[in-house]
């Protein structure tokens, strides 16, 4: 019972144009959000966070967005870079335990040249 | 500045064997934790510890699996005997609390082949 999702195993999208990945929970009680990036052979890298108390937060290209009420977030990357391509992963904790954090399945973008 | 620092990078063991793997974190970070990464589950988090004491090991996934730290720079994640559906690749991460919430910094992980 994963409680985040990532339902799009694999996103492509043209350079320059917007990439939109898409996450979603369960579990209501989760108040921190954040988008790991992962090349392949390496460690996944911190992208970018949200807490609950913001419904968007922007870092250059990269802008996050938080619907609570639908509990879903998405990772908005404007212009996409063929050097964008990665597998993206979501992850959220709760304050209950704010170390823990469960993360998505992964999406893999392919940004094309 | 190092990073956080696993070895090997590469295993390749035969079923029933034991299997450790280590994992340096960044020197002044106090939290460490193991995650294995599968195309089933996805990164699935096995135990964590704060200054060295496990703190939640509710997802190591049975006995075979265990976690040691025995100082700041250094933790090592052990399985035996291995099974083939161990085959993972293992990661290792590492963070400080300064404030609230910070972002974990990964190792390159540890890909684990049981024969």
């Amino acid at each position: 019972d994963q409680q985040v999702k990532q339902n799009s195993p694999s996103l492509s999208v043209q350079e320059g144009r917007i990439s939109i990945l898409n996450c979603d929970y369960t579990n209501s009680m989760f108040d921190y959000f954040l988008w790991y990036k992962k090349y392949p052979a390496e460690g996944p890298t911190f992208l970018i966070s949200i807490s609950s108390i913001k419904d968007k937060n922007e870092d250059g290209r990269f802008t996050v967005f938080l619907n609570k009420s639908a509990k879903h977030l998405s990772l908005h990357i404007v212009p996409s870079q063929p050097g964008d391509s990665a597998v993206y992963f979501c992850a959220a904790s709760a304050m209950t335990n704010f170390n823990k954090f469960y993360f998505g399945s992964g999406t893999k973008l392919n940004v094309k040249p | 500045d190092a990073g956080v620092i696993q070895s090997p990078r590469h295993e390749v063991t035969e079923m029933g064997q034991e299997v450790t793997l280590r994992c340096k974190p960044i020197s002044g970070h106090d939290y460490l934790f193991w995650y294995r990464q599968t195309m089933m589950r996805g990164l699935e988090l096995l135990i964590y510890f704060n200054n060295n004491v496990p703190i939640d090991d509710s997802g190591m996934p049975e006995d075979r699996f265990s976690a040691k730290m025995p100082n700041a720079s250094f933790s090592t994640l052990k399985i035996q005997p291995s099974e083939p559906r161990d085959s993972a690749v293992y990661f290792c991460a590492s963070s400080f609390l300064v404030g609230g919430n910070q972002p974990q910094h990964f190792g390159d992980g540890t890909r684990l082949s049981i024969l």
